[in-house]
Parts: structure tokens; C-alpha cells; sequence
């Protein structure tokens, strides 16, 4: 089976702090997404990597980076947290754009 | 411009009954459509895809989806309900055409099943 693993359930920062939020999948898996997660908004894009080192913008890069320096692991950086990035953050994986995303099981990040 | 609308945020169905979730899609080509679950305080979990083929794709656990062209819908549906249903169902669709293949999320409908 696919697993995708998120580094943190839960996280609890500060207001203009760096934040690491980790993702690693364990199935060779080409492509790597993050997405944020709200109440009425459904899964918004952040960003995607669809090969080491290969990143792209979603739909609200505003904030964040990412990095992915080996193929397993793909990493979202909060630059400076700000309360308004207080939210559930999904990491996924596929195989290559033909197939289905599998996700990990999330971070509940609040930013105080 | 590519999109997904779920028109429900909720749907609310007695266990033993049919159930039907509905997505409608937009995109500029042909779509590839999925459908995930959400359990609460969980990852999303795929339940089943259309990319080709017969247009009644079957899935995990019972639930089955039909493509249809002619209305860009593709709703999930399953014959009988049961409580353990009951969780956030969201559709997503890519462009066939597509090179990245990035999905699109519906916002998601909250399904109950009362006993």
C-alpha cells in the first residue's frame, strides 16, 4: 500500500515564524501536492512538484515555499506564519499525472 | 477554465436507502474525474476514477459513479446506505489534455446517514 506521512498531526506557532511542514511518500511516486484544507473551501492548491527539484504554483502560492531535494520528500515552508495561514494542510502523492493522488493524513496547523 | 461544482454542501439520507452525491465538471477537453472520502480528523481516500471506457465506474465500498458527456456530470451514487458512510465526499476532474494533469476540487458535500 501507499503511504504518504506528514511530519506533524498537530502544530501550534507563532505569529512570524518559519514553519517546515514534511511530507514523505514511500512509493517512488513521480508528483508531490500540497493543499490547504477549509470549512466551505474545499482543497485549494498551494503547490506542486512533479519531479526533484520541479515545482509549481497553485492556486495560493502567496506564503509559502517548497522544496524537494529527493524524490520521497517534498517539504512546505511558511516563510513568516501568519494567523491567516491557520488551517489543515494535505500533502499527496501519484505515480504520474494519469493516476490517483493518495494523501497523507494531514496537519492541523494553528498560528497564534 | 477548469472547475468542479458540488451543488450540495450536505445530503442527508436514512441508512438502506439509495444515495446519490452530484458533481458537475468544467474543463476545456475531455475529463479524467475522481471521487475521494474525507473521514473526520482524516487524509483523503480515493474511492474511483473515469478515465476511459464505460461510463458506470465502480468503486470501494459499494459506491459507483456515472460519467455522462452530454450533462458534464459525474455523480456518485450508491445502492443502499450505511452509517460508516457518512464523511465529506469531494469530486476532482484534470484535463485529459492536460500535461501536469493537476486535479481540481469540487468544495466538497457532507453526507449523513441516520439510522
Amino acid at each position: 500500500d501507499v503511504k504518504v506521512t506528514q511530519s506533524s498531526r498537530y502544530l501550534v506557532k507563532r505569529t512570524g515564524e518559519k514553519v517546515f511542514l514534511e511530507c514523505v511518500q514511500d512509493m517512488d511516486h513521480e508528483n508531490m501536492f500540497w493543499y490547504r484544507q477549509d470549512p466551505g473551501l474545499g482543497l485549494r492548491l498551494i503547490y506542486f512538484s512533479y519531479d526533484v527539484k520541479m515545482k509549481e504554483k497553485g492556486d495560493i502560492p502567496e506564503g509559502y515555499s517548497v522544496s524537494r531535494e529527493k524524490k520521497e520528500r517534498f517539504s512546505l515552508i511558511l516563510e513568516s506564519a501568519s494567523t491567516n495561514q491557520t488551517s489543515m494542510y494535505l500533502c499527496a502523492s501519484r505515480l504520474d499525472s494519469y493516476n490517483e493522488q493518495f494523501f497523507g493524513p494531514g496537519t492541523r496547523l494553528t498560528v497564534l | 477554465a477548469q472547475s468542479v461544482a458540488q451543488p450540495e454542501d450536505q445530503v442527508n439520507v436514512a441508512e438502506g436507502n439509495p444515495l446519490t452525491v452530484k458533481c458537475t465538471y468544467s474543463v476545456s477537453g475531455n475529463p479524467y474525474l475522481f471521487w475521494y472520502v474525507q473521514y473526520p480528523n482524516r487524509g483523503l481516500q480515493f474511492l474511483l476514477k473515469y478515465i476511459t471506457g464505460d461510463n458506470l465506474v465502480k468503486g470501494s465500498y459499494g459506491f459507483e459513479a456515472e460519467f455522462n458527456k452530454s450533462q458534464t456530470s459525474f455523480h456518485l451514487k450508491k445502492p443502499s446506505a450505511l452509517v460508516s458512510d457518512s464523511a465529506l465526499y469531494f469530486c476532482a476532474v484534470r484535463d485529459r489534455g492536460s500535461t501536469l494533469g493537476r486535479l481540481y476540487f469540487g468544495r466538497g458535500t457532507q453526507l449523513t446517514v441516520w439510522p
